[in-house]
């Protein structure tokens, strides 16, 4: 089925390093979801946005909404172990009943 | 957040037999809730939407008669896997999203599925 672009598909980081990772569609979204899949666990909600530009902030996430609607990126500051997980960006097609259709997912490797 | 629930978290079964999942939302009402799968290493596929009520949409390559689907209440679904196969062993999420026009789903904790 249809999925949103997102990347990149997996970063190795240092500890205490920023990382950001974005998604991006060919057609508008009015809503941009961001979730944390741990191993063995459902994805769990991290911040979700509504209005193009929107920028919102969850402790050291923040996320913004493109102004063309096509785009969104989440950026993690000063990461940390507990980090580590995969990181999926979703959104509803114009024409859904909360229907989402998701990116591929960033997987996140923090380097001892 | 809202908070879903589903249960089992892990099942094994025998080749043949069915599996019941339940996704319940235990503090708001969903007239939909919807069943995904789950490879390794891969995104969440969504296999049917579950509407309360009335039958359960699939998505195309998804066997009806092979996943069984029931909304019977406001906070429950069930997803029956029937006639089990080894092919069949997943990972399964549910989600639900409450209230009118809220777009943000809520997933159960998932339920890894091994059939030997």
């Amino acid at each position: 089925g249809q999925q949103l672009n997102q990347s990149p598909q997996s970063m190795f980081i240092q500890e205490g390093e920023d990382v950001s990772m974005n998604c991006t569609s060919s057609s508008i979204f009015n809503t941009w979801l961001w979730y944390k899949q741990d191993p063995g666990e459902g994805p769990v909600l991290l911040i979700a946005l509504y209005k193009a530009g929107e920028l919102t902030s969850n402790g050291r996430l923040t996320a913004q909404f493109g102004i063309t609607r096509k785009d969104s990126f989440l950026n993690i500051s000063a990461s940390i172990p507990s980090d580590v997980g995969i990181y999926f960006c979703a959104g509803p097609p114009m024409d859904s009943n909360y229907q989402l259709i998701w990116g591929a997912g960033t997987k996140l490797i923090i380097k001892p | 957040g809202a908070v879903v629930s589903q249960h089992p978290s892990r099942v094994i079964c025998k080749s043949g037999t069915s599996v019941k999942i339940e996704c319940r939302s235990l503090d708001f009402q969903a007239t939909t809730m919807f069943w995904y799968r789950q490879f390794p290493k891969k995104s969440l596929m969504l296999m049917a939407t579950s509407n309360e009520g009335s039958k359960a949409t699939y998505e195309q390559g998804v066997e009806k008669d092979k996943f069984l689907i029931n909304h019977a209440s406001l906070t429950l679904s069930t997803l029956t896997v029937t006639s089990a196969h080894p092919e069949d062993s997943s990972f399964y999420i549910c989600s639900a999203s409450p209230g009118v026009g809220n777009t943000e789903a809520f997933f159960g904790q998932g339920t890894r599925l091994t059939v030997v």
